[in-house]
């Protein structure tokens, strides 16, 4: 078993929908969690970042943690066409020179 | 845009044959990581710095060798090419002062045939 696991879609969604990105993971020692977004051919750009259990906001986008059940979650309200992307989880350890490990990614297509 | 820079951005090179890969950084960030981007596999490290001489391996480091003399720069070097290292490799800084945010370069495109 992978030790972080994501759909890779492909997701497809129309233009102001609420889309819903998630991952699992086996680590429990996983403590900081992020979401990177990545557009065709570019590096990934970070998007949010979470220490421990709980949700964190910025603007339209949403991250959640429940370290209970070893899930995260990356929610977009209103997504737009430039939401278009590949969206990858990542997590690391604390003491472990913060190597992160990702799961696969999820391409997402917004459809205007 | 955090100041990293990947050199060079494409490579075609035969198997067999050494190839190494530059990361540059303005930003004096101590953490420099290589990642290496596949279809099916997402991103996995490779190897990584945790200071000037300070390096250590990564879940995929078979066939790969890195080195950083000074802080601005990381080397990641094929010992001999082989196609299954045809990929894109992915530099990635960090500091990890309050917010774990490691910030990526555009990448290099590797094709070894």
């Amino acid at each position: 078993q992978k030790e972080v696991e994501q759909d890779p879609g492909p997701l497809s969604v129309p233009e102001g929908a609420i889309v819903s990105l998630n991952c699992t993971y086996s680590n429990s020692a996983f403590q900081y969690f992020m979401w990177y977004r990545q557009y065709s051919r570019k590096g990934p750009e970070l998007l949010m970042y979470t220490y421990s259990s709980g949700n964190k906001e910025d603007g339209r986008f949403t991250a959640q943690v429940d370290k209970s059940s070893k899930y995260i979650s990356l929610f977009i309200r209103d997504s737009q066409p430039s939401d278009s992307a590949t969206y990858l989880c990542a997590m690391t350890l604390a003491g472990s020179n913060y190597k992160l490990t990702f799961g696969k990614g999820t391409l997402l297509t917004v459809n205007p | 845009d955090a100041g990293i820079t990947q050199s060079p951005r494409h490579k075609v090179t035969e198997t067999g044959t050494p190839v190494t890969l530059r990361c540059h950084q303005t930003e004096n960030h101590r953490y420099m990581y290589w990642y290496r981007q596949d279809p099916g596999h997402g991103l996995r490290l490779i190897h990584y710095s945790y200071g000037v001489k300070d390096t250590d391996k990564g879940e995929v480091s078979d066939g790969y060798s890195v080195s950083r003399s000074k802080t601005e720069d990381f080397l990641l070097t094929l010992e001999s090419a082989t196609s299954s290292q045809t990929s894109v490799y992915f530099c990635a800084i960090s500091e990890h002062t309050g917010e774990t945010e490691a910030f990526f370069g555009q990448g290099t495109r590797l094709t070894v045939v």
